[in-house]
């Protein structure tokens, strides 16, 4: 089955400085990425996805990058906010698939 | 404002009690998961329903049985959980059929369930 790493577990950086989220997968047949967000208290919340086809997302401050053929794929986030500490989670999964696979999780802490 | 309602947000309950948690998506989707969130942990996908029909267990034990009456309503019922069970149960749904296979699953804000 899919197995999906993510590194780093903990980061800390200074506001508006930018922060970077890497996800490596072991399915060749995954196609689909999305990144989630998840905030205190709450469930996760996608803020970005990429699909196989296209090797970069971008969405204001947030962007997916994905290299299919080292099988890995990163969150890039500029100008970083304090509201954007939270924890972030990759996955992955293939078409027609509906189980996505998750990374372990890493927690961004933005230093005022 | 999630989409996806989920009742109780917290829950306490013995070992031998029986409960159930209640996940409801207004998203018009026809797919529904139930999650298990541990700390330092993946989420684990534990069960999948498409259009009411399980279509995945995760080899979870038979002390939790999930039920969907329709595609709107998921439920999982809980029966004489051990410790480790204490986790945060997240639901989840999606758009699925035709070309929406790989349509984003969007989350509930979970119930944080408590094993004394």
């Amino acid at each position: 089955g899919e197995n999906v790493e993510q590194h780093p577990s903990t980061l800390s950086v200074q506001e508006g400085d930018s922060a970077v989220i890497k996800c490596t997968y072991s399915d060749s047949a995954s196609n689909y990425f999305p990144w989630y967000k998840q905030e205190l208290g709450k469930g996760p919340q996608l803020i970005i996805d990429i699909r196989s086809n296209v090797g970069e997302k971008k969405d204001q401050r947030i962007a997916v990058t994905l290299n299919k053929t080292a099988k890995h794929f990163s969150l890039h986030i500029t100008e970083t906010q304090p509201e954007d500490s939270a924890v972030y989670f990759c996955a992955a999964s293939h078409f027609g698939n509906e189980k996505l696979t998750f990374g372990t999780g890493t927690r961004l802490t933005i230093i005022p | 404002e999630t989409g996806v309602t989920q009742t109780p947000r917290h829950l306490v309950m013995g070992m031998t009690n029986k409960k159930s948690l209640k996940c409801e998506q207004h998203l018009g989707h026809n797919a529904m998961y139930w999650y298990k969130q541990s700390a330092k942990k993946p989420l684990e996908l534990m069960f999948v329903y498409n259009f009411k029909e399980q279509t995945e267990n995760n080899s979870v034990p038979s002390r939790f049985s999930p039920e969907c009456p329709n595609s709107s309503h998921l439920f999982l019922h809980l029966h004489t959980l051990q410790p480790e069970d204490s986790a945060l149960y997240l639901c989840a749904s999606s758009p699925r059929g035709g070309k929406k296979y790989d349509q984003p699953q969007h989350f509930g804000d979970g119930t944080r369930l408590s094993i004394l």
